[in-house]
């Protein structure tokens, strides 16, 4: 079963604002990953943030953690059309493999 | 640069066929992972493996095998396909240790007729 689910599943937004994604989970977690997938390829890692961790930046890449809420969100500041991109939250609960969620899928407009 | 090869970018297949989706890996990663990905159901895993002829099953194994014959090399097997079987399949690989980031291949689009 998918562990988390990202929200919105659809967000589309003008060049040069911001774009925020959320995950939420059902468990206790390790950490939770942030993954890109550009349309048809394989996922690239974003970032990385572990259960003791309440907030980590990554350039433009802004990503939160509420343990107790047991939910993340990414933020893209000043988004750019390359930006354009499915988004998954990915789950580790202590086990070697990680637990996706569906996606929230971003289109940036000119 | 790091790099998950996997060996066919489209292919198709016949019902009943046997298919063989190869992965390979550059970065001596211990763990290698199968997800097939769907509209809707985002990535589910289908098989992973913690070392050479080491294999675990995941969330749908079900129609599928793996074989992991060298650290480098992890094939998704096929043994009769179906249908519902047309995917996106994608490999990874993650070096030893929890929770550590997945390196995926550019992902297998399979249709099965």
């Amino acid at each position: 079963s998918q562990q988390g689910e990202e929200d919105p599943q659809a967000l589309s937004i003008q060049e040069g604002e911001n774009a925020t994604m959320n995950c939420s989970y059902k468990t206790s977690i390790n950490n939770l990953q942030w993954y890109r997938q550009n349309s048809g390829r394989g996922l690239v890692h974003l970032i990385l943030i572990r259960s003791n961790e309440r907030e980590k930046h990554s350039g433009r890449l802004r990503v939160t953690l509420d343990t107790s809420k047991k939910s993340s969100s990414l933020l893209i500041t000043a988004s750019r059309a390359a930006d354009t991109a499915s988004y998954f939250c990915a789950t580790d609960k202590g086990a070697q493999k990680l637990v996706f969620g569906q996606g929230t899928r971003l289109t940036i407009n000119p | 640069d790091v790099k998950v090869t996997q060996s066919s970018r489209y292919l198709v297949k016949r019902t009943g066929e046997k298919v063989f989706l190869e992965c390979v890996q550059d970065m001596d990663h211990e763990n290698m992972f199968w997800y097939r990905q769907d509209p809707g159901l985002g990535l589910r895993l289908i098989y992973f493996s913690y070392d050479v002829k080491m294999k675990e099953k995941g969330d749908i194994p079900e129609g599928y095998s793996v074989s992991r014959e060298k650290k480098e090399r992890f094939s998704l097997i096929l043994e009769s396909a179906s249908t519902n079987q047309t995917s996106m399949y994608l490999c990874a690989s993650s070096p030893t240790g929890r929770g550590e980031k997945l390196f995926f291949g550019s992902g297998t689009q399979l249709s099965v007729l």
